[in-house]
């Protein structure tokens, strides 16, 4: 069975960066892309990028490139995503997400982890 | 830029057939295969359609998608209460190298 476990909770001040790890089980890691969706509260999914866990390779969304960096562990099988210079509007949820493959969708998400941003 | 546009909300009653649209402002929307999520209040979303059509693995068979040109639907069929939740259609965007989501839809049942 897929599982993905994401890091707990975060409180961050403005300007700081935030690491969030995805933990994931039950398949080959590194067979499957993970993405990374941020929800801010109250409002609509937004793609943030993928990595490839078997190559390293990574796509992000351009509104985050230069502040986002996505990387992964294949010895533990968990991909992280750090987000930096941070703003009080990048108050979120953050969640993993797996894609078994081309046009399959995003068929397991992790539980999300919340990151408040705030002085 | 892309954008994906659904309506903020759609209802039904018990027993009744909705459609929530998504609809694509450029071509790429046309050419590239839509994905629909659902998602409860608190909770992660939940993958309901993929590549247009095809259901989740689990997924009722009340739960359709189509898609046409740049518009995609998807139809909730014998509406239960615990459909209430919030819909969201995903495509990727070949000129952006990015998935878009739509705004979210918020479906209530009466």
């Amino acid at each position: 069975q897929v599982h993905l476990v994401q890091s707990g909770a975060e409180l961050k001040k403005p300007g700081a960066s935030v690491k969030v790890y995805c933990k994931a089980s039950g398949y080959t890691f590194t067979a499957y892309y993970i993405h990374w969706v941020r929800q801010a509260p109250g409002q609509g999914l937004e793609w943030m990028g993928w990595i490839n866990p078997n190559t390293g390779d990574t796509n992000y969304a351009q509104k985050f490139q230069g502040r986002v960096t996505m990387t992964r562990d294949t010895s533990i099988t968990t991909a992280y995503m750090e987000l930096s210079s941070l703003r009080s509007d990048d108050t979120a949820v953050f969640y993993c997400a797996r894609e078994p493959g081309y046009n399959s969708g995003f068929d397991s998400w992790g539980q999300g982890t919340l990151v408040t941003v705030s002085s | 830029q892309s954008v994906v546009t659904q309506p903020p909300s759609a209802s039904g009653t018990p027993g009744q057939r909705v459609a929530i649209s998504c609809s694509g402002s450029t071509s790429h929307f046309a050419f590239n295969n839509v994905n629909w999520y659902q998602q409860f209040p608190g909770t992660a979303p939940k993958l309901l359609i993929y590549s247009n059509n095809q259901r989740h693995s689990g997924v009722p068979d009340r739960f359709s998608g189509s898609k046409s040109g740049t518009s995609a639907s998807l139809a909730i069929s014998g509406l239960q209460s615990e459909d209430e939740a919030d819909y969201y259609c995903a495509a990727w965007d070949d000129s952006l190298n990015a998935w878009v989501f739509g705004g979210g839809t918020k479906l209530t049942v009466l």
